[in-house]
């Protein structure tokens, strides 16, 4: 079955350090990958995504993500976190079935980013 | 980005009563529309799949008389929660994609209590 899972319930890093959130996947075919960010009672933020080409990708608010086709894997990353970074992630993919299009979610990772 | 406009943000309905919640994507014609469930402090649990024009995709273990989703063009998709209880209490959220599989566009999201 195809599967996103992300293995950090919570990350914690302090303010200008480096961060990363993890996610890898299992899905058949050719995936297209994203990263959102929700905040509290909010919907979720685009942040970045991955179709083809370059494996690392830049997105909104100085995140970037990485992706390894071999480890199948696609985390997200940012040099210096912020305070204001704090806030759930989701990893997504997408993919074409016969249904149209699927998309499914990781069961997201908590980030606190401590002043 | 794109918008998707859902409505209403909130809502409190007495149980045995029906609440219908409406996504529409403002700017973009939305060819696939999504409907998730949000527990507190978890993932989105995808509810059901709807393609314009046709019924909906429902996933495994949700009730489709229950939750009925319409997507009767290509900007609007409703769901509605019939005969509605405490349990269904939940944060509610849409998302569509454009013709094309790219990222989704996720509406704000629908806080409903049922007391």
């Amino acid at each position: 079955a195809q599967s996103v899972a992300q293995p950090e319930d919570q990350v914690n890093v302090a303010e200008g350090n480096p961060l990363t959130v993890k996610c890898t996947y299992s899905v058949s075919g050719n995936p297209y990958l994203f990263w959102y960010v929700q905040y509290p009672n909010r919907g979720l933020q685009f942040l970045l995504k991955y179709i083809t080409g370059d494996n690392l990708v830049k997105g909104s608010y100085g995140f970037e993500a990485e992706f390894n086709k071999s480890q199948t894997s696609f985390h997200l990353k940012k040099p210096s976190a912020l305070v204001s970074d704090s806030a759930l992630y989701f990893c997504a993919v997408t993919w074409a079935n016969q249904a149209g299009t699927a998309l499914i979610f990781g069961k997201g990772t908590t980030l606190s980013v401590s002043s | 980005g794109a918008v998707v406009s859902q409505h209403p943000s909130w809502v409190i309905c007495k149980s045995g009563t029906s609440v219908k919640i409406e996504c529409r994507s403002l700017d973009f014609q939305a060819t696939t529309m999504f409907w998730y469930r949000q527990f507190p402090k978890q993932s989105l649990m995808l509810m059901a799949t709807s393609n314009e024009g046709s019924k909906a995709t429902y996933e495994q273990g949700v009730e489709k008389d229950k939750f009925l989703i319409n997507h009767a063009s290509l900007t609007l998709s409703t769901l509605t929660v019939t005969s509605a209880h405490p349990e269904d209490s939940s944060f509610y959220i849409c998302s569509a994609l454009p013709g094309e599989i790219t990222e989704a566009f996720f509406g704000q999201g629908t806080r409903l209590t049922v007391v």
